[in-house]
């Protein structure tokens, strides 16, 4: 399977904990990006990275998120201290990220419960 | 300035009619206009995209209309079908890089 990956599908944790998540770009894929999408709504930007680099970080995402993408490959998302208003669907994208090349292509996503 | 509104919020087709999609964008640096589409549980899918040079582009059933001056694009499916009920979205992006999505419109088609 060449697609995007994530994992876990679906996560369901106490308000208070942490979580992470995972994404596995479509290899040799520069760009790689998190969205968040509610119910009912289109997904929220919230950061995006060109290889290692974290170039932009949406105002939503507050302190107690956090991610990373070490050697440029897979990325993880980090939510400390969960609230019942992070439960979403969390998103993850990627695109081979030359001019005329943005097409973005979205894994199956993680659906986060806070209970 | 980095909105994009999007309508209708819900779409009603006959099987063989023409569903038709608005969205409005307002920062006119944007150069990348595509249209996904989402079924449930599953991450969007890309259907067509379309750069501010051109004014139209078709792909099988799928057109998008572009309006540089008016700030809007629209998505055209001709021949709708009930497999084609799902969610759509239109996004903006500059430079590939921060990607505005609509609210989606839900589309049905009716059998």
């Amino acid at each position: 399977d060449t697609g995007v990956s994530q994992d876990p599908r679906h996560k369901i944790t106490k308000r208070g904990q942490n979580v992470t998540f995972r994404c596995d770009p479509i290899s040799e894929h520069n760009r790689l990006y998190w969205y968040r999408q509610t119910l009912g709504q289109g997904p929220e930007f919230l950061t995006y990275f060109q290889n290692e680099a974290q170039l932009e970080k949406s105002r939503l995402l507050s302190d107690r998120f956090s991610a990373e993408r070490p050697k440029g490959s897979f990325s993880t998302l980090e939510i400390q201290r969960t609230e019942q208003g992070d439960s979403a669907m969390y998103l993850c994208a990627s695109s081979l990220g030359d001019r005329g090349l943005d097409t973005q292509y979205f894994g199956p996503g993680t659906r986060l419960t806070v209970l | 300035q980095q909105q994009v509104k999007q309508s209708p919020q819900s779409l009603i087709v006959q099987k063989g009619g023409i569903s038709i999609i608005n969205c409005a964008y307002e920062n006119t640096a944007f150069d990348y206009f595509p249209w996904y589409q989402q079924f449930p549980g599953k991450g969007p899918a890309l259907l067509i995209a379309i750069r501010p040079d051109v004014s139209e582009k078709k792909e099988g059933r799928f057109t998008i209309s572009f309006n540089k001056s008016a700030k809007q694009f629209s998505l055209h499916i001709m021949d709708s079908q009930p497999g084609d009920s799902a969610t759509y979205f239109c996004a903006a992006s500059l430079y590939g890089q921060n990607f505005v999505f609509g609210p989606g419109t839900r589309l049905s088609v009716l059998p």
